[in-house]
């Protein structure tokens, strides 16, 4: 059973878009909700994490979007870059540590 | 600190046979989890150790497999008569316990079973 639905799978967007991963979760006791990012070969990296209490949080270029009603949040990249290709996982929690997480958004940002 | 370190890094095994990882965790990091990868998903938990007490099971764990954390420190995951289903990428990931503690994976270790 799978507690976090991410969609879409796949994205392509040129370099200074924004690519926009929505994910959706049932369990209303999860209060954490981190985004992670994959390169080939390495393991997940934490980018940016948000509560429950907060509607929206930016760090440098990526920003979630949090709606507690609709049990929905979101990761925007504002001026997508090449660099930024890589697959992004979006996850929720009652603890930081046994994380649920979504499968995934492959993201490619062309030159 | 070099961060969360796996090994080995790949493991190839024919099915049947017995494989073992080892994981270790960042060093002031007291909890420590292993996670489950298939290609084209997302990581699944698996199993968390608080020092050297091993806390949580997923019902993915089956009786082949077993994760030790002797000393609190390092820890083993061995997976005894491989199947080709446990073919994946194995997690480690490490965390303070302090409030705020963020969960740091390492590399992993790909499984393949022939």
């Amino acid at each position: 059973q799978q507690q976090v639905k991410q969609s879409p799978q796949s994205l392509i967007v040129q370099k200074g878009g924004i690519p926009i991963i929505n994910c959706a979760y049932e369990n209303t006791a999860f209060d954490y909700f981190p985004w992670y990012q994959q390169f080939p070969g390495k393991g997940p990296a934490l980018l940016i994490a948000i509560r429950p209490d907060v509607s929206e949080k930016k760090e440098g270029r990526f920003t979630i979007s949090f709606n507690k009603s609709a049990k929905q949040f979101s990761l925007h990249i504002m001026d997508s870059q090449p660099g930024d290709s890589a697959t992004y996982f979006c996850a929720a929690s009652m603890g930081r540590g046994k994380l649920q997480f979504g499968a995934g958004t492959q993201v490619v940002v062309t030159p | 600190d070099t961060g969360v370190s796996q090994n080995p890094r790949h493991k190839i095994t024919k099915r049947g046979q017995n494989v073992t990882f080892r994981c270790d965790p960042i060093s002031e990091h007291n909890r420590l989890y292993w996670y489950r990868q298939t290609l084209g998903q997302g990581p699944e938990f698996l199993t968390y150790f608080q020092n050297e007490a091993q806390l949580e099971k997923s019902r993915l764990l089956s009786d082949r497999f077993s994760a030790e954390r002797p000393k609190g420190s390092f820890s083993t995951l061995e997976i005894q008569r491989t199947e080709q289903g446990d073919s994946a990428m194995y997690l480690c990931a490490s965390r303070a316990s302090a409030e705020g503690g963020v969960l740091t994976f390492g590399a992993g270790s790909r499984l393949t079973v022939l």
